[in-house]
């Protein structure tokens, strides 16, 4: 079965400095691993996806994340942090060939303060 | 495009009660499927539909009903409304049913089950 983890319920950071956001996944095969921002009362915003090729992967509003296949893990960065960042961040796996369910982790609160 | 749509965004039902959740998307995505949403612990699948005529189900489908008689249309039926059915559900497509790709997701659904 596939799984994700998301070890931080809530990651701090202050403006201008850089942020990662934490992810491991569990697939028996190869995954397709994807990132998601949720602002309040609001739905699912895609941000970047990793599918094959290059380990980094670069997404919307400066995001990026850096697949590592020995450590199972997809972490989300960013080199400098906005106020406007702050929002729930969802890690995403689903295994090539494995059919079409998407599991989620359990999300991370990022809060960027002045 | 007005992208995913989602109706009601507020509902209040008492237990016994049944109701339908209305999506709608106007991309022209064959994949479309429900999740809810609970506090720590991510989205959950509860059925999605890879096109019109095909349903399947997905991690937590007891309780609910869906059918794709369009591509456009994907509505969620609560049989018999339960306590344990408050939440937050959201509707989400993709252009296919190709693992790689990213999901589309609506405003969301906000049910409260007395």
């Amino acid at each position: 079965a596939q799984s994700v983890a998301q070890p931080e319920d809530q990651v701090n950071v202050a403006e201008g400095n850089p942020l990662t956001v934490k992810c491991t996944y569990s697939v028996s095969g190869n995954p397709y691993l994807f990132w998601y921002v949720q602002y309040p009362n609001r739905g699912l915003q895609f941000l970047l996806k990793y599918i094959t090729g290059d380990n980094l992967v670069k997404g919307s509003y400066g995001f990026e994340a850096e697949f590592n296949k020995s450590q199972t893990s997809f972490h989300l960065k960013k080199p400098s942090a906005l106020v406007s960042d702050s929002a729930l961040y969802f890690c995403a796996v689903r295994e090539a060939g494995g059919g079409n369910k998407l599991t989620f982790g359990t999300g991370t609160q990022l809060k960027v303060e002045l | 495009n007005a992208g995913v749509t989602q109706t009601p965004k507020f509902q209040v039902l008492k237990t016994g009660q049944s109701m339908t959740l209305q999506c709608a998307q106007d991309m022209n995505h064959e994949y479309m499927s429900w999740y809810r949403q609970d506090p720590g612990m991510g989205l959950r699948l509860i059925h999605y539909s890879v096109g019109a005529g095909i349903t399947d189900q997905g991690e937590v489908p007891n309780g609910y009903n869906v059918s794709r008689s369009t591509t456009e249309d994907f509505p969620l039926r609560l049989l018999s409304a339960a306590p344990s059915q408050t939440s937050v559900y959201f509707c989400a497509s993709s252009y296919s049913g190709t693992q790689n790709a990213e999901q589309y997701f609506g405003p969301g659904t906000r049910l409260t089950v007395t």
